[in-house]
């Protein structure tokens, strides 16, 4: 099955730099997600996103549903150290059926 | 808060050994997926089941087993272990399939084959 196209694949950004990341696909999503995972653990929701051109924002992190419906971006602002992780993007065709990104990973410096 | 937890986070096995890999949730869903994480290819799907004793491959079903006897538990069968196996393993759950559903992850198994 087709996964995502993410990038960047890894930041290395000073405290305090915005961060963006994207995902696109060749086809259409009715739902796109935005996880984060740290070392060792599982990956955790971070926004869900149900409508094109839908725009969410969870404190420092907002993202947006592409219009086409076949891209998503990930920005985070203002970026601490606890940033630091992989970033994976995730869209949804049907109930069933998510593709995922491999992942954008995250490192800040103090 | 949904749990989703996995029997074991760290495992070193040799090959051709049966594996068993756990996973159980607390939430009362319907759906349950067995994920492989590997570097630079995200997340590819096992197996899922959307009930009990239901299954569906997914897109690397092959090398792997899964069965799901109760509604709470979903476990993957490695029959006969490989290298080419070693990997982070990550089970999730979701309450149904209904349009807003969040799919919750557990904390992942790490599986070395020797």
């Amino acid at each position: 099955g087709q996964q995502l196209n993410q990038s960047p694949q890894s930041m290395f950004i000073q405290e305090g730099e915005d961060v963006s990341m994207n995902c696109t696909s060749s086809s259409i999503f009715n739902t796109w997600l935005w996880y984060k995972q740290e070392p060792g653990e599982g990956p955790v929701l971070l926004i869900a996103l149900y409508k094109a051109g839908e725009l969410t924002s969870n404190g420092r992190l907002t993202a947006q549903f592409g219009i086409t419906r076949k891209d998503s971006f990930l920005n985070i602002s203002a970026s601490i150290p606890s940033d630091v992780g992989i970033y994976f993007c995730a869209g949804r065709y049907n109930n069933n059926d998510m593709r995922f990104g491999a992942g954008t990973r995250l490192t800040v410096k103090p | 808060d949904v749990k989703v937890t996995q029997s074991s986070r760290y495992l070193v096995k040799r090959t051709g050994e049966k594996v068993f890999l756990e996973c159980v949730q607390d939430m009362d869903h319907e759906n349950m997926f067995w994920y492989r994480q590997d570097p630079g290819l995200g997340l590819r799907l096992i197996y899922f089941s959307y009930d009990v004793k239901m299954k569906e491959k997914g897109d690397i079903p092959e090398g792997y087993s899964v069965s799901r006897e109760k509604k709470e538990r979903f476990s993957l069968i490695l029959e006969s272990a490989s290298t080419n196996q070693t990997s982070m393993y990550l089970c999730a759950s979701r309450k149904g399939p209904r349009g807003r559903d969040t799919q919750y992850f557990g904390p992942g198994t790490r599986l070395t084959v020797l």
